[in-house]
């Protein structure tokens, strides 16, 4: 069974760094076709996807994001990190990771339950 | 960048059909899916291929996808099929998941 359970703060002022960590089951990120997305929901609006991460290392951004974002894997920790830089109130959201399986299309097939991050002075 | 525009919102009564659609420019020639996300929750997928169900899912659900517009289907609803429904596409060209807007239904 695949599981993923993202955990950080709760909590970030303006302007400082978010670390978020996806601590996932169930697979190996040395199978070819695995791959990890960081997706963000602000409340009440839709999901937007933030960064992929495929088993080669290979990582794509959302461009609107790009310059913020950095994704990478602890393959030995079954974890995979989103920092974030300078945050800002605008980047309250719940941020979820989510799996995409070798040949399971285009789809994200589990996701973790999502951690909520407030951006506050 | 690929655009995914969903119907605004669905109402429907128990034991009736909803109808959510999901409009992109020659959407049918790409694999669309859907995820249900009920209030406080993570999205699931109901729908991937355009109308394959995941093991788990109901024969309910169902897709279709043709021209422009990607349509899920959900026959006999329950009060439990009430959440936030997205479609999603992958954008070949950045190489990127593309989420359209959400519909809410509201099951009354």
């Amino acid at each position: 069974q695949i599981n993923l359970k993202e955990s950080g703060p709760t909590l970030v002022k303006p302007t400082q760094t978010l670390t978020l960590t996806c601590t996932f089951s169930g697979f190996s990120f040395t199978t070819s076709g695995v791959t990890v997305a960081w997706v963000r929901q602000p409340p009440g609006k839709a999901l937007e996807w933030l960064a992929l991460l495929y088993w080669d290392d290979d990582r794509h951004y959302n461009p609107s994001l790009e310059a913020r974002l950095t994704i990478t894997k602890d393959t030995a920790k079954r974890q995979v990190v989103l920092t974030m830089t300078n945050m800002d109130p605008v980047d309250t959201a719940r941020y979820f990771c989510a799996y995409r399986p070798p040949g399971g299309g285009n789809a994200f097939h589990v996701w973790g339950q999502g951690t909520v991050v407030t951006v506050s002075s | 960048s690929y655009v995914l525009t969903q119907s605004p919102s669905v109402s429907v009564a128990p034991g009736q059909t909803a109808t959510i659609t999901c409009g992109g420019n020659n959407i049918g020639g790409k694999a669309v899916h859907w995820y249900q996300q009920k209030s406080g929750q993570a999205p699931v997928l109901v729908i991937l291929y355009d109308n394959e169900r995941p093991s788990g899912i109901p024969d309910r659900f169902s897709g279709s996808n043709s021209g422009n517009t990607a349509t899920l289907t959900i026959t006999r609803v329950e009060v439990g099929d009430e959440a936030d429904y997205y479609c999603q596409v992958w954008d070949g060209r950045g190489n990127h998941p593309v989420f359209g807007g959400g519909t809410p239904l509201t099951v009354l």
